[in-house]
């Protein structure tokens, strides 16, 4: 059972390309999630989805695309990457929004670098 | 405005010495808790969450957390802390603003280190 995938796990840009992250779960999950992790800031929502078709502007939204056209797969796209996008980047996902079923699985991690 | 802080940026322990880690949160309503810990190259691991009912929370790996609403605190405990609990640990409440759906809310996290 993988869980969460995420690819690529690490990835280095030329600030103004463009480049997509995908998440893939196989889990049956119908919420999905993009956070961002900066040092001594935590995890900040940058999109989420709450089944397939749709999706949200969270708390960092700028710069960020995202899309949700497969139940499973969630893609966060940055169309011209900048150096303040430099971060490391996590997808999680959950089954519903029922009290109590916050429990995200979480995948890896993807390692991106704008220079 | 919903939040969570984690006053600590780093907790260190020595291993067999009980350890907390502190969190206290501030949301409208009845507040959804949770930890999540992070191993070094590694994605977030749920520990324990508090949802209802009893305010003693027990989670994976022996850890627990206290539910304290009169001080908005939702501190994680060990009673003898290991060397392999060091980690970053986050405190998470849930987001209760409508348009967020479910996600959470994290703190900045707390880093743990347990001496041998």
């Amino acid at each position: 059972n993988a869980g969460v995938t995420q690819t690529p796990k690490f990835r280095v840009l030329k600030t103004g390309q463009s480049m997509t992250l995908l998440c893939a779960q196989d889990m049956n999950h119908e919420y999905m999630y993009w956070y961002r992790q900066d040092p001594g800031m935590g995890l900040r929502l940058i999109h989420y989805s709450v089944g397939e078709g749709t999706t949200a502007k969270g708390e960092v939204p700028d710069g960020y695309n995202v899309s949700r056209l497969k139940k499973q797969n969630f893609l966060l796209g940055l169309e011209s990457a900048a150096p303040s996008q430099t971060s490391v980047y996590f997808c999680a996902s959950t089954l519903s929004g029922a009290p109590g079923a916050n429990v995200l699985t979480f995948g890896a991690g993807s390692r991106l670098t704008v220079l | 405005a919903q939040s969570v802080a984690q006053p600590e940026d780093q907790v260190n322990v020595a291993e067999g010495n009980p350890l907390t880690v502190k969190c206290t949160y501030s949301v409208s309503g009845n507040p959804y808790l949770f930890w999540y810990v992070q191993y070094p190259n590694r994605g977030l691991q749920f520990l324990l969450k508090y949802i209802t009912g009893d305010n003693l929370v027990k989670g994976s790996y022996g850890f627990e957390a206290e539910f304290n609403k009169s001080q908005t605190s939702f501190h994680l405990k060990k009673p003898s802390a290991l060397v392999s609990d060091s980690a970053l640990y986050f405190c998470a409440v849930r987001d209760m603003r409508n348009q967020a759906g479910t996600a959470l809310i994290f703190g900045k996290g707390t880093t743990l280190s347990v001496s041998s």
